[in-house]
């Protein structure tokens, strides 16, 4: 089992949809979870971190975490062309120490 | 306010060969560490350094090891390179402890032939 999995998609959605990424994770001590945003050929871009259970919101970003379930989610509202990237799940260990371990990603294409 | 900035941005070696890849954290960071990417992958964690010690290693074996100076930056060398360890190498930096996401650095693509 890896310890950080995500859907590879790609993830296709119409413009102005809501584009929903998932992420489970086996670690089931892990504290912090981190979406990251790649665009190809670039580095990644911290986009969202969430640490407690439940929705936090920034923007038209949602992240949500289920600790129980370990399962953290992404959503994207009104999605927009510039939104088609890789999203990358990332998860910080039980270890506590800032080591994270990351996803395969998800592409996103968001269609006009 | 600088962000992380790595050097070089591309690189071609002969498989045996030796590399050092650097790297200067985002101002006001203490932690390094290094991720491997390959193309379609997630970044691998390789190490972790804190207090110019390597805190924490991955997976990869010891011609992957690293060093980090008084001022924060850090290097990556890898030793006796081989074909697969083509990819894109990224140094990410952020403050210390679990709740800080990293800052990354736009990486060195490293071509070994």
């Amino acid at each position: 089992q890896k310890e950080v999995e995500q859907n590879s998609g790609p993830l296709s959605v119409p413009e102005g949809a809501i584009a929903s990424l998932n992420c489970t994770y086996s670690d089931r001590g892990s504290q912090s979870f981190f979406w990251y945003r790649q665009y190809s050929g670039k580095s990644p871009e911290l986009i969202m971190s969430i640490y407690s259970n439940g929705d936090k919101e920034d923007g038209r970003f949602t992240a949500q975490l289920n600790k129980a379930s370990q399962y953290v989610s992404l959503l994207i509202r009104d999605s927009q062309p510039s939104d088609s990237a890789t999203y990358l799940c990332a998860v910080n260990g039980s270890s506590n120490t800032g080591k994270l371990i990351f996803g395969q990603g998800t592409t996103l294409q968001v269609k006009p | 306010d600088a962000g992380v900035t790595q050097s070089p941005t591309h690189l071609i070696k002969t498989r045996g060969q030796q590399v050092t890849l650097r790297c200067s954290p985002k101002s006001g960071h203490d932690t390094v560490s290094w991720y491997q990417q390959a193309l379609g992958q997630g970044p691998q964690f390789i190490f972790q350094y804190y207090e110019e010690e390597e805190r924490q290693r991955g997976n990869f074996p010891d011609r992957f090891s690293g060093h980090q100076f008084p001022n924060y930056s850090s290097e990556l060398n890898v030793n006796a390179l081989l074909l697969g360890d083509s990819a894109l190498y990224l140094c990410a930096s952020s403050l210390e402890g679990p709740n800080y996401g990293y800052t990354f650095g736009s990486g060195t693509r490293l071509t070994v032939v």
